[in-house]
C-alpha cells in the first residue's frame, strides 16, 4: 500500500526553467511534508518542509505547495541550475515530527544545459 | 560539525547469517533512525531511538533490532539474513523529534 507516490520516476528540464515535481499522498492523518535530494552514493539530504497547517513554504530557489483537499504537493525550483540534478524524494508524517517518515519512490530530474 | 557517518560503506553475507551495521550521530543529535531502501524505492522506516529507547517502529520483523548508545552513536543488527535483506541502509539522525532528519550515506548489504 503506497501512501506516498511520485507518478514520475523521471524527468528532465531546460537550465534556468522551471522544475516541478510532484507527490500524492493517500492518507489524510499525513501532517508534515518533506522534500529530500539524493545523490549518488550519498545519502538524502533535506531540501525543504512545509506543515499542514500552511499551503506554501519558500527557501531560496526552492518553493513547496501544498493542496490538502487534493493530498497533493509539489516542489518548484526556480530557476533549474546543472547542480540539481538528482533523485527527489517526498516523505510525509504524522505529528508534526520526524518520527516514521514515509517515502516515495523518487523523481529523477535531469537538467539539461 | 561532522555529519551522520555510517559503517561499513558496503558489506556481503551469507543468507542466515547475522550482521551489525553501525552509526556515528551528528554532533548535538540525539534521535536517530535507521531506514531500508531497496532498489528502486524509497527508504522505508525500520525504527528510531531517542535518548536510548525506542521512538517508534516500522513494519520489520523482530530480527530487525537497535540500539543507542549514551554517546548517541547507533547499530543495526539484523539476524538470520535472507536474500530480501539486500538494499541500501541508511542511518538518519535528528537534534529533536520535530527537526528534520540528517542522512549519512548508507551501507550497502549484499545477501547471498
Amino acid at each position: 500500500d503506497q501512501q506516498v507516490k511520485q507518478n514520475s520516476p523521471s524527468l528532465s528540464v531546460q537550465e534556468g526553467r522551471i522544475s516541478i515535481l510532484n507527490c500524492d499522498y493517500t492518507n489524510s492523518m499525513f501532517d508534515y511534508f518533506l522534500w529530500y535530494k539524493k545523490y549518488p552514493a550519498e545519502g538524502p539530504t533535506f531540501l525543504i518542509s512545509i506543515s499542514s497547517i500552511k499551503d506554501k513554504n519558500e527557501d531560496g530557489r526552492f518553493t513547496v505547495f501544498l493542496n490538502k483537499s487534493a493530498k497533493h504537493l509539489s516542489l518548484h525550483i526556480v530557476p533549474s541550475q546543472p547542480g540539481d540534478s538528482a533523485v527527489y524524494f517526498c516523505a510525509a508524517s504524522m505529528n508534526f515530527g520526524n518520527e516514521k517518515l514515509t517515502f516515495g519512490t523518487g523523481t529523477r530530474l535531469t537538467i539539461i544545459p | 560539525e561532522t555529519g551522520v557517518t555510517q559503517s561499513p560503506t558496503h558489506l556481503i553475507k551469507t543468507r542466515g547469517q547475522q550482521v551489525t551495521l553501525r552509526c556515528s550521530s551528528q554532533s548535538g543529535h540525539n534521535t536517530v533512525s535507521w531506514y531500508q531502501q531497496a532498489l528502486g524505492q524509497g527508504p522505508q522506516f525500520i525504527f528510531q531511538y531517542y535518548r536510548e529507547e525506542e521512538n517508534g517502529r516500522g513494519n520489520f520483523p523482530p530480527r530487525f533490532s537497535g540500539l543507542q548508545f549514551p554517546n548517541y552513536s547507533s547499530e543495526l543488527n539484523v539476524n538470520a539474513l535472507e536474500l530480501d535483506d539486500s538494499a541500501l541502509y541508511l542511518c538518519a539522525s535528528s537534534r529533536f523529534l520535530n527537526s528534520p532528519l540528517h542522512f549519512g550515506n548508507g551501507t550497502r548489504l549484499t545477501v547471498t
